[in-house]
């Protein structure tokens, strides 16, 4: 099946700081990318969903000036999570829609756990 | 909000043939159902899609009946490995085909 990628897998930064993750699609071109959040224990919730070359579509409660979402390329959409905080940590997984034929996918990212010191 | 309902936990043994069910009374015309499978700190990972009837894979089996308004995944001689978290999802494969996650069956394996 497809691959999509996630980088970094991990990564801790301090409070008020602002990171960026990347989702890619490696062997094939996505036009819809989808970002969620996960809490532990929990199911994942869509956040956004990222159409290249347009504005993302923001999910009902998801602050669109706190995430920003960027999707340059047909393989490449980026989360930036902005001054962020403690209650930002989790878990974001993306995902990369592709149509074949009559069927239909979403190729989901291994994840990047975040975590605000 | 989440189109699908699912029982919130399942138990078995291995060897054992595994049916998770899951409702989605409010399926439209143009959704297809697709089950993913999630091991901890990872992201989903595809298991079956149909739209009706019958599916099958090399992994699992997807039984839809006829008014599409639940289907059974069905996981044949379980192992340990297939402790995991499986969700069921409908989507609209003529728009953006969102996602919103229910919560998931936890399926627990047992020696």
């Amino acid at each position: 099946g497809a691959v999509v990628s996630q980088h970094p897998s991990r990564v801790i930064c301090k409070s008020g700081t602002s990171v960026k993750i990347e989702c890619r699609s490696l062997d094939f071109q996505a036009t819809t990318m989808f970002w969620y959040r996960q809490f532990p224990k929990k199911s994942l919730m869509l956040m956004a969903t990222s159409n290249e070359g347009s504005k993302a579509t923001y999910e009902q409660g998801v602050e669109k000036d706190k995430f920003l979402i960027n999707h340059a390329s047909l393989t490449l959409s980026t989360l930036t999570v902005t001054s962020a905080h403690p209650e930002d940590s989790s878990f974001y997984i993306c995902s990369a829609s592709t149509t074949s034929g009559s069927s239909y996918e979403q190729f989901f990212g291994p994840g990047t756990r975040l975590t605000v010191l | 909000l989440a189109k699908t309902t699912q029982p919130i936990s399942m138990d078995s043994y291995e060897g054992q043939e595994v049916n998770i069910t899951c409702s989605h009374n409010n399926i439209a015309t143009n959704d297809y159902i697709t089950w993913y499978q999630q091991f901890p700190s990872q992201g989903p990972r595809f298991i079956i899609q149909g739209y009706k009837t019958k599916v099958t894979n090399e992994v699992a089996s997807l039984f839809i009946p006829a008014d599409r308004k639940s289907s059974t995944l069905s996981l044949p001689r379980v192992s340990l490995s297939d402790t995991a978290v499986y969700y069921c999802l409908v989507g609209d494969m003529a728009g953006e085909n969102k996602f919103y996650f229910g919560s998931g069956t936890k399926l627990n394996v047992k020696p």
